[in-house]
């Protein structure tokens, strides 16, 4: 089992639809990021979370670490959010990160 | 002015040979990264430098060497390639440990 489980692995919306993508983790943790990988394949930073909720335009995150869960919200989706959305978990004390197997969205238009 | 630029963007080789992937940042970032991402598209760190010094070694075969000749360069060596060493290998770099990872684009490396 990974330390860190990702779900959906797909998920196909219409535009406009509210999308959410969940993130569960197993091991003690100082941060979580969420990242974003485009089919081009360049990696780009989302967000970087250790409490509660953090928004940046259509996409909002939260974390609740009791429960060791995080989930990645996109409203109003867009064509242009298609892509594979991956969280990682930064372990404490060793500050490495530990990735999910990554959810890949699909926004039809 | 790209931020973390790695050389070459595609690499194709046979068995056996010994190729190197270049990484450069520059936002004076502290600490430098390599990760491999397999053909299922899952990643994992192979190495960390912070200031040229190794932080983070996972289980990587030694064939596998990262060499940091400054703060704002990991390069990664690879000797006698095998088929499976084929992915892309993403550099990425962050101001602390702590901080926010910025990406390169990626070297797809392809062992035939």
């Amino acid at each position: 089992k990974n330390e860190v489980e990702q779900s959906p692995q797909n998920l196909t919306a219409q535009e406009g639809e509210f999308i959410t993508i969940n993130c569960s983790y197993s091991v003690g943790i100082s941060a979580l990021h969420w990242l974003q990988q485009h089919p081009g394949g360049g990696i780009v930073s989302l967000f970087m979370l250790s409490s509660g909720k953090k928004k940046h335009g259509r996409l909002i995150a939260t974390i609740n670490i009791q429960e060791k869960h995080s989930s990645l919200h996109i409203t109003a989706s867009h064509p242009r959010d298609s892509a594979v959305y991956i969280c990682a978990v930064r372990s404490r004390g060793n500050e490495k990160l530990t990735f999910g197997t990554g959810t890949r969205l699909t926004i039809i238009p | 002015d790209t931020a973390v630029s790695q050389t070459p963007k595609y690499l194709v080789t046979q068995m056996g040979n010994d190729k190197s992937i270049k990484c450069e940042q520059n936002l004076g970032h502290d600490t430098m990264y390599w990760y491999k991402q397999d053909s299922k598209k899952f990643l994992k760190i192979m190495f960390s430098y912070n200031n040229k010094e190794l932080i983070i070694n996972e289980t990587v075969p030694n064939r596998f060497s990262p060499k940091s000749p400054d703060k704002a360069h990991l390069n990664l060596h690879i000797n006698s390639l095998e088929l499976g060493d084929s992915a892309v290998y993403f550099c990425a770099s962050s101001q602390l440990a702590k901080e926010t990872q910025y990406f390169g684009p990626g070297t797809r490396l392809l062992v035939l």
